[in-house]
């Protein structure tokens, strides 16, 4: 079965530094697709970036960078110079490859405080 | 705004009664989806749309849970008869491969 992993709760990390958010990941597809989302304490899962799995390059977006390493099945989100409003949940999804209905697995998330 | 369009954002009802929620998709996404999420735990599937056919439904929409999506435009989901542990935020994504884009979500309070 198809099984999405964050084992972080919590994080916490100063402002303007990086931070890295574990996501390992189980799938017996060739094709499928990882996602992070942000969720404010408003409730909207904002979509920050996008991974497929044939992609060669890790995705960036910005601050965000997905490191992905496909032997490892893991999707790690890295954010870069952490400000005060990056403070809410994260999630790390995939997106089956089979049956083509698109839907998403989400993890548990990992909730991220930025301290100044 | 082109974003996804979530109606009410909240939601009180008592136990018993039926609520219905409202989704407008990004226009020209022809995949829509629900998900619900709660408290401290990611979202779970629960239907998907391709157009107006709803393709897919999860063990989790039990016969008291029903979605529409006419003209393959905006989407319904309708809970009957309530029930406390219906509680939860009601999410709606569509999609037009491969990413998927969520709206602000229904928060649903059953009291």
């Amino acid at each position: 079965a198809q099984k999405i992993t964050q084992t972080q709760p919590g994080m916490f990390v100063q402002e303007k530094e990086a931070v890295t958010l574990d996501c390992t990941y189980d799938t017996s597809d060739q094709s499928y697709g990882l996602f992070w989302y942000k969720q404010p304490s408003s409730g909207e899962m904002i979509f920050l970036i996008y991974q497929g799995s044939y992609d060669e390059q890790n995705a960036t977006e910005g601050r965000y960078s997905l490191n992905f390493q496909k032997a490892r099945k893991s999707a790690n989100l890295v954010i870069s110079a952490s400000q005060l409003g990056d403070s809410a949940m994260y999630f790390c999804a995939m997106r089956e490859g089979s049956g083509n209905t698109g839907k998403l697995i989400f993890g548990q998330g990992t909730t991220l405080q930025v301290k100044p | 705004d082109t974003g996804v369009s979530q109606d009410p954002r909240h939601k009180i009802t008592k136990r018993g009664q039926n609520v219905t929620f409202r989704c407008d998709p990004i226009s020209e996404h022809n995949r829509l989806y629900w998900y619900r999420q709660t408290l401290g735990q990611g979202p779970e599937f629960l239907t998907y749309f391709q157009n107006e056919a709803q393709l897919e439904k999860s063990r989790l929409l039990s016969d008291r849970f029903s979605a529409e999506r006419p003209k393959g435009s905006f989407s319904t989901l309708e809970i009957q008869r309530t029930e406390q542990g219906d509680s939860a935020m009601y999410l709606c994504a569509s999609s037009s491969l491969p990413q998927a884009f969520f709206g602000q979500g229904t928060r649903l309070t059953v009291v």
